[in-house]
């Protein structure tokens, strides 16, 4: 199947510092990438869809300006968490797909996000 | 009702058992099922589609019930390493990504 590849795997930062988390297809093109969160034995829930040159869409109840989206290319996005808090520790898992919408998603390897 | 629902477990089998689950979707239009398995804090991994006409893939056997509207997996001679987390997965084509979650089956195979 496709690779998609995300990095760090693991951060730990202070709280009020910002975290960069990168997201990249390495053997397709993503026009389209998906950033998804994921707490504690809890279901992964949609962040926000990222756009290859053009804004990023959040979904309900997620903080634009706290989670800043880039999708420079089409082999990469990345996330960053501005301003963490220690309820900003989370999973943080990003998603693509190589082909039309009812084809299977790729996830990266996903980062665990700890803010002391 | 919850779009995609599936018993949270955990299902505690022995070693070369058959073990078996459900999960059940609210969408009758839904269009494309998967079964993810995630290991613990690891991403989900696509373990398969599920077809109209079923799948199988080694000691996995998927199949789809559209009138009853659920999808099964079915492990065979289970394996300690088939221990994980087992996510229904649909794509209703609503929503940004399409994809609609099921919080997942913990499974623990025991020697």
């Amino acid at each position: 199947g496709a690779v998609v590849s995300q990095h760090p795997s693991r951060v730990i930062c202070k709280s009020g510092t910002s975290v960069k988390i990168e997201c990249r297809s390495l053997d397709f093109q993503a026009t389209t990438m998906f950033w998804y969160r994921q707490f504690p034995k809890k279901s992964l829930m949609l962040m926000a869809t990222s756009n290859e040159g053009s804004k990023a869409t959040y979904e309900q109840g997620v903080e634009k300006d706290k989670f800043l989206i880039n999708h420079a290319s089409l082999t990469l996005s990345t996330l960053t968490v501005t301003s963490a808090h220690p309820e900003d520790s989370s999973f943080y898992i990003c998603s693509a797909r190589q082909g039309a919408q009812d084809t299977e998603a790729f996830f990266g390897q996903g980062t665990r996000l700890t803010v002391v | 009702r919850k779009e995609v629902e599936q018993d949270p477990g955990p299902f505690n089998v022995p070693e070369g058992a058959t073990v078996a689950f459900n999960c059940t979707y609210s969408n009758s239009a839904s269009q494309s099922f998967f079964w993810y398995r995630q290991d613990c804090r690891k991403e989900p991994k696509l373990l398969m589609s599920v077809y109209s006409s079923g799948n199988e893939d080694g000691r996995f056997t998927a199949q789809l019930n559209r009138a009853s509207q659920y999808i099964s997996l079915l492990i065979r001679d289970s394996k300690l390493s088939d221990s994980a987390t087992y996510l229904c997965v649909v794509n209703s084509g609503g929503g940004a990504d399409g994809l609609t979650f099921g919080k997942g089956t913990h499974l623990i195979i025991q020697p």
